[in-house]
């Protein structure tokens, strides 16, 4: 099994929908993030959570909300999809500490019309 | 504001030579730099750290190298392989808000022909 699993795999929505992602990790971090990636970008991180009570927004953060429910689950929301969302979206984890590196699931590819 | 360069265009190698790839950045000093591998479909894995204080770092057939003055990252794979056929990722940490993070480079795609 995936350590990290990211549901669903794929999603086709139209414009002004509520879209939830999901993300729920077996390798015990504390460290929880949300990215987008487009092609020609680098990875951006829209939110990241280092313990359940800590939420903090990243780079683009703006039309997004999340939720971490537990130390093992993160999820992202788009409250109103618009199309320059459409994206691949990536969920990632990471132990403590600087440095350590990022573990990630293979990704939300979501279409937005 | 920061920012990480790497070349767009594929980089096109033949099956046994030394691939390189590179990473350069601007208007930061970071203390890590990490390199990634994403296949299409897949997220990113991880594969390797150096420090700024480490001028080479080694792992198998993986060598990268850390240059603070030129601002630039080194990724070699040497005895390539069709199977090395991957996109690959720098990442930079910074201090942002008093958090840790990492930045992204938008990736190589590196192609091994057999």
């Amino acid at each position: 099994d995936a350590d990290v699993t990211q549901t669903p795999r794929n999603r086709i929505t139209k414009t002004g929908k509520r879209i939830m992602l999901e993300c729920s990790q077996t390798k015990g971090h504390d460290r929880m993030y949300w990215y987008r990636q487009d092609p020609g970008l680098g990875l951006r991180l829209i939110y990241y959570s280092f313990d359940v009570k800590d939420i903090n927004k990243g780079e683009i953060s703006d039309g997004y909300s999340v939720s971490r429910q537990a130390q093992a689950k993160f999820s992202l929301s788009l409250e109103s999809a618009i199309p320059n969302q459409t994206a691949l979206y990536f969920c990632a984890t990471s132990d403590r500490g600087v440095n350590q590196p990022q573990h990630f699931g293979d990704g939300t590819r979501l279409s937005i019309l | 504001s920061q920012k990480i360069e790497q070349n767009s265009e594929a980089l096109n190698i033949q099956e046994g030579k030394t691939a390189t790839l590179t990473c350069n950045y601007t208007n930061y000093s970071p203390a890590y730099l990490q390199w990634y591998r994403q296949d299409p479909g897949r997220g990113p894995v991880f594969l390797l750290l150096i420090r700024e204080n480490e001028k080479e770092k080694r792992k198998e057939r993986l060598k990268v190298t850390f240059d603070t003055t030129l601002k630039q990252s080194l990724f070699h794979i040497t005895a390539s392989q069709p199977a090395d056929s991957a996109t690959y990722l720098c990442a930079l940490d910074i201090w942002g808000d008093s958090n840790y993070q990492l930045i992204w480079g938008a990736g190589t795609k590196l192609i091994i022909k057999p």
